[in-house]
């Protein structure tokens, strides 16, 4: 079964930093492009980063403006996971933040599968 | 930044008929173009892709058409399983957008 599970979401004050972690399972992790979403509960979809896969053209990350500079996506493929460095934590970045992927290698950005979420909290 | 607006935001429909939601780019998308359906305390599904074709599994009753700036997802025979939130996405350039989303709720 194809799988994302993300953990790492807590409770951080404002200006804080954290690590969401997002390991993968039942495909080759490798070969495909992972990306973050976030929702403000009851609020809709917001595209956060994506990374593609090592033998992908085009830029490697790519981040909204909304996060650039304090956020980073990196991945170690010989873990199957993906993770989103996050510092300088604004009340505005409080959200569920899902792991997705893109649903064929080196192919356009709709996502099939997802992760359940993790929940991340700004407030102090 | 391709903005996506999404048409109307609640849709009340009664089970076993049809619904149709709109989603309208800011700037052409091409046919590149998803849509998810999302129920409370899950994760988004995906429905459709390059605008028209169905994603594994996803039934019949689900056709998407359109192309450009102007989409349309349409759902005929609404099951009681269908009401959920629906969201589009382009897929067409930086950074990817969504659409804010119509709920399906039973009238």
């Amino acid at each position: 079964e194809v799988q994302l599970v993300e953990s790492g979401g807590d409770l951080v004050q404002p200006g804080g930093s954290l690590r969401l972690s997002c390991v993968a399972s039942g495909f080759t992790f490798s070969s495909y492009a992972v990306l973050w979403v976030r929702q403000v509960p009851g609020k809709g979809l917001e595209w956060v980063s994506a990374i593609r896969a090592s033998g992908d053209s085009g830029d490697p990350t790519y981040y909204a403006d909304s996060v650039k500079g304090r956020f980073t996506i990196s991945r170690d493929d010989s873990k199957n996971a993906l993770y989103l460095q996050m510092n300088s934590l604004r009340a505005g970045d409080t959200a569920v933040y899902y792991c997705t992927k893109i649903a064929n290698p080196g192919g356009y950005f709709y996502l099939d599968v997802w992760g359940k979420g993790t929940t991340v909290t700004v407030s102090s | 930044e391709t903005v996506m607006t999404q048409s109307p935001a609640t849709l009340s429909v009664s089970p076993g008929e049809s619904a149709t939601l709109s989603c309208r780019a800011s700037q052409s998308v091409r046919s590149l173009l998803t849509w998810y359906q999302q129920k409370p305390g899950q994760a988004p599904r995906l429905l459709i892709y390059d605008t028209s074709t169905r994603a594994t599994g996803i039934p019949a009753r689900f056709s998407g058409s359109g192309s450009g700036a102007e989409f349309t997802l349409t759902i005929s025979s609404l099951q009681s399983e269908d009401f959920a939130v629906y969201y589009c996405q382009q897929y067409a350039s930086w950074p990817l957008t969504f659409g804010g989303g119509t709920k399906v709720e039973i009238k």
